[in-house]
């Protein structure tokens, strides 16, 4: 069965960090880049960060740009999203997505976990 | 930023009948390997989003053919030919040609 299951949210203050993971099954994770998503009854679905599969390719939306970090580690199956300098509007469900193997144009999102939730607040 | 504007927002519709959503893309999403690159997406409550259309029109392996996908340049449209009471939740378009990757707002799906 393919999974993705993300942890490692919670409570935080405004000004504090959290680091987000994401453990992948049932797929080869190595041959794919990956992505970061959030999501807000406000501001609806916010791509945040992609990763390509060997980490060589990394961006950010400018939301989150200098305080996020988006990293893999393709032996443990695992991604990640450090946050730092954690604001009240990044309070949202983080979902960690499957995106496309390499040489490809268009993107996948095709898999996605169930969502973790992060809330900033003091 | 690619802005992707849908409508309606709210869509209230009778079991059996169609449904059609409109997603209109502030730029062009063609690349220059021809292809058009937009996604929709199903989200029912308390789930996480299912890919059921990419590249406008191709459709997902196990989404049910009364799902369907058009346009063009800048106007898509995804057609439901008969609503069915799991076709409720929030539907939404992505636009996976330009940096930064950008979701429309989202049109909500109820049975009347």
């Amino acid at each position: 069965d393919v999974q993705l299951v993300e942890s490692g949210g919670g409570l935080a203050q405004p000004g504090g960090s959290l680091r987000l993971s994401c453990t992948v099954s049932g797929f080869t994770f190595s041959s794919y880049s990956m992505v970061w998503v959030r999501q807000t009854p406000e501001k609806g679905l916010e791509w945040i960060s992609y990763i390509g599969e060997r980490s060589t390719t990394i961006y950010y939306a400018d939301s989150v740009k200098g305080r996020f970090s988006i990293s893999r580690d393709n032996a443990k199956n695992s991604l990640y999203l450090q946050m730092d300098s954690l604001r009240a509007e990044d309070t949202a469900v983080y979902y960690c997505v499957r995106d496309r193997p390499p040489a490809v144009a268009g993107h996948f999102f095709d898999l996605w976990g169930q969502g973790t939730m992060v809330t900033v607040s003091s | 930023d690619v802005v992707l504007t849908q409508s309606p927002l709210s869509l209230p519709v009778t079991l059996g009948q169609p449904a059609s959503i409109s997603c209109r893309s502030s730029q062009s999403l063609v690349y220059s390997d021809g292809n058009t690159y937009l996604i929709w997406f199903h989200q029912r409550p308390g789930q996480s989003p299912r890919r059921l259309i990419y590249k406008v029109s191709s459709r997902d392996s196990g989404v049910p053919d009364r799902f369907s996908g058009s346009g063009s340049g800048t106007d898509f449209t995804l057609r439901i030919s008969r609503v069915e009471a799991e076709d409720v939740g929030v539907y939404y378009c992505m636009q996976d040609r330009h940096w930064p990757l950008t979701f429309g707002g989202g049109t909500r799906v109820e049975i009347k």
